[in-house]
């Protein structure tokens, strides 16, 4: 079946600081992956994607490399900033299925402090 | 354009109340889907809708019912809330062409 394990949390960081939070999956298929970026009190907010093998997907600083032979999908950011504090979900979907629903980790908290 | 909203923001029931949340997306999407969120557990797909006129049960579907009213709409309704459907819920459409989903920004339920 499907399944994403992602890194379990709170992560607390100076400002700065290198991120990387860890994300593996199982799929029967060819998934897309994601992470998704949940702000206090908001809802999720697409944050990068990758559709297949080695395809790196980036957006505000962060990025993530779809590695099919290790099933990762490792967040990273190079300085953390105070509003990057956030939940972090990682995602994948089964692009073979008409279904398209989503499989989601955990989440990870992140706190980053001044 | 606003994407997907959600109504209400928030509410609290009494155990045995009945309720019903809203949702809209207006980015002609045909598939839209009702998630739960609970401290720990990510998110839980409640019940989904792949198109208009068709419904089918998630992982967690025990207690909520839903209607496709139409390409726009997806409601969900608790006929008799438990304190156990204490949690946030968050409805999504999906492009079909690009694979990704769209969120709204949620309904904080609390049942007392």
């Amino acid at each position: 079946g499907n399944s994403v394990t992602q890194m379990e949390g709170p992560v607390t960081l100076s400002e700065e600081a290198f991120l990387t939070i860890n994300c593996t999956y199982t799929a029967t298929g060819y998934p897309s992956l994601f992470w998704y970026v949940q702000y206090p009190g908001e809802g999720l907010q697409l944050l990068l994607k990758a559709t297949k093998a080695d395809d790196k997907g980036s957006n505000k600083g962060f990025e993530a490399t779809y590695r099919k032979e290790t099933t990762s999908f490792h967040l990273e950011k190079g300085s953390v900033q105070v509003s990057d504090s956030a939940v972090y979900f990682c995602a994948l979907s089964d692009r073979g299925s008409t279904l398209g629903r989503l499989y989601f980790g955990r989440g990870t908290q992140l706190t980053v402090w001044p | 354009n606003a994407g997907v909203t959600q109504t209400p923001k928030f509410q609290v029931l009494k155990t045995g109340q009945s309720m019903t949340l809203q949702c809209a997306q207006d980015m002609n999407h045909n598939s839209m889907y009702w998630y739960r969120q609970d401290p720990g557990m990510g998110l839980r797909l409640i019940y989904y809708s792949a198109s208009e006129g068709t419904t089918d049960k998630g992982e967690v579907p025990n207690g909520y019912n839903v209607s496709r009213l139409n390409k726009r709409e997806f409601s969900l309704r608790l006929e008799s809330a438990a304190p156990s459907q204490t949690s946030v819920y968050f409805c999504a459409s999906r492009d079909r062409g690009s694979d990704t989903q769209y969120f709204g920004p949620g309904t904080r339920l609390t049942v007392l």
